[in-house]
């Protein structure tokens, strides 16, 4: 079976564009997360989505925005991109409601790299 | 803000020598912690889930113990190898509004040197 997949691997974009990342995850898995990575630092929370619905939200401005689609598969949004942005951005699926939110594995892709000039 | 704290950043071994590395996390609101191995150019791959205080999980070489009440982990490696090298993380889950979000240190780089 296929892993959680992610496009495009690389993007290179200025400040000011914006950008769309997709995510595919796990057939069966109908929840998805992303997480955005910087240099030196761990993967930090952006968004929770669960049957099209968000179910969580991290500490990133409204810059950040995401969907869920019918079929699970999800969209990353960021407006008006700062240097900053500039990072791995990660994506992870997971069943939910498997055994509890505590024991939710969470399955990533290998992510789609970043840079903003 | 919490703070999931993880040492060493970075250590280099032996091949065949054992290793340790810790993870320390807020003892209030525990929920799960997790951990993960990190492969250059690959995806995070999922280890261990632990939700009990006392916790005991093993992998193969790998083994990982949890302490909730004083707010740590420790991963083992035993006989490290070359195909160990990765970074490895651990996250944390609190209770609550966070149960779903995984809360990361920045992880534990570790070389296996032949």
């Amino acid at each position: 079976d296929a892993g959680v997949t992610q496009s495009p691997t690389h993007l290179i974009k200025t400040r000011g564009q914006h950008v769309t990342l997709r995510c595919s995850p796990i057939s069966g898995h109908k929840s998805v997360s992303w997480y955005q990575q910087v240099l030196g630092q761990g993967p930090q929370f952006i968004f929770q989505y669960y049957e099209k619905e968000e179910r969580g939200r991290g500490n990133f401005p409204d810059r950040f925005s995401a969907r869920q689609f019918p079929n699970y598969s999800s969209e990353l949004n960021v407006n008006a991109l700062l240097l900053g942005d500039s990072a791995l951005y990660l994506c992870a699926s997971s069943l939910a409601k498997s055994g509890g939110p505590a024991r939710e594995t969470q399955y990533f892709g290998p992510g789609t790299r970043l840079l903003v000039l | 803000i919490l703070n999931v704290e993880q040492s060493p950043q970075s250590l280099h071994v032996q091949e065949g020598d054992s290793t340790n590395f810790t993870c320390s996390f807020p003892s209030s609101n525990f929920y799960a912690l997790h951990w993960y191995r990190w492969e250059t150019a690959k995806s995070p791959e999922a280890l261990f889930v632990m939700t009990l205080n006392g916790d005991e999980k093993k992998k193969g070489r790998i083994s990982a113990t949890l302490n909730t009440k004083e707010g740590y982990s420790y991963l083992y490696i035993k006989g490290s190898q070359p195909e160990d090298s990765a970074t490895y993380l651990c996250a944390f889950k609190y209770s609550g509004a966070g149960s779903y979000q995984l809360t990361f240190g920045k992880g534990t780089k570790l070389s296996v040197i032949p």
